[in-house]
């Protein structure tokens, strides 16, 4: 148990909706990120926040957006989903750089 | 952009066997991660390197940082069924976002 925990474990829904996933990072880690694994696929890394201000952007589409709030857990909030958005979303947590970032397990995406 | 080309892709070993596995980059990077993916599980870190011929071992599992800090090495000894799974190798470059590779998926044969 990496002790991110990351909710819902499986979400099913359909084309033009929006879904939200949560986070909780580690006890004590600033950081967060966010990943999107497709099939057979390596993690793409998605976005970072930091101590609730966002650090880092990578390959993330505009209907995707992230927050993190006070209490540092964080949400990604995912809209207009295509069939493709299907996948495994990731978040990670680390104490503040990006080394050593420690994973939750993961939130499944179908999209119909 | 950066890239890290890991090898071999997949992998089907004989239980007892070793593993060796490793990954490239075109950059030189500051820290190298290897990870442990079990289907439909999140990635779990299994050893951080952080100084160019840095030698670290976590149980049977073996990495080293490439002395010329665009490379990454990963063993594993006396393989067991458990070890299934697949294995990702993350590079940074100073204060900059993670880089993964694409995986080794590795298979063990009983």
């Amino acid at each position: 148990d990496s002790g991110v925990t990351q909710t819902p474990k499986h979400l099913i829904t359909a084309t033009g909706q929006r879904v939200t996933l949560r986070c909780s990072p580690r006890s004590g880690d600033l950081s967060v990120y966010w990943y999107q694994q497709s099939l057979d696929q390596g993690l793409q890394f998605l976005i970072q926040y930091y101590n609730g201000e966002e650090r880092a952007k990578g390959n993330i589409l505009e209907r995707f957006s992230a927050q993190q709030f006070p209490d540092l857990h964080s949400e990604l909030n995912l809209s207009s989903l295509e069939l493709g958005d299907s996948a495994l979303y990731f978040c990670a947590s680390s104490a503040g750089g990006f080394n050593e970032q420690f994973f939750g397990p993961g939130t499944r995406l179908t999209v119909l | 952009g950066q890239q890290l080309n890991q090898s071999p892709q997949s992998m089907f070993i004989q239980e007892g066997e070793d593993v060796s596995m490793n990954c490239t980059s075109s950059s030189i990077f500051n820290t190298w991660l290897w990870y442990k993916q079990d289907p439909g599980e999140g990635p779990v870190l299994l050893i951080a390197l952080y100084k160019a011929g840095e030698l670290t071992s976590n149980g049977r599992l073996t990495a080293q940082f490439g002395i010329t800090r665009k490379d990454s090495f990963l063993n594993i000894s006396a393989s067991i069924p458990s070890d299934v799974g697949i294995y990702f190798c993350a590079g940074q470059e100073g204060a900059q976002k993670l880089v993964f590779g694409q995986g080794t998926r590795l298979t063990i044969n009983p």
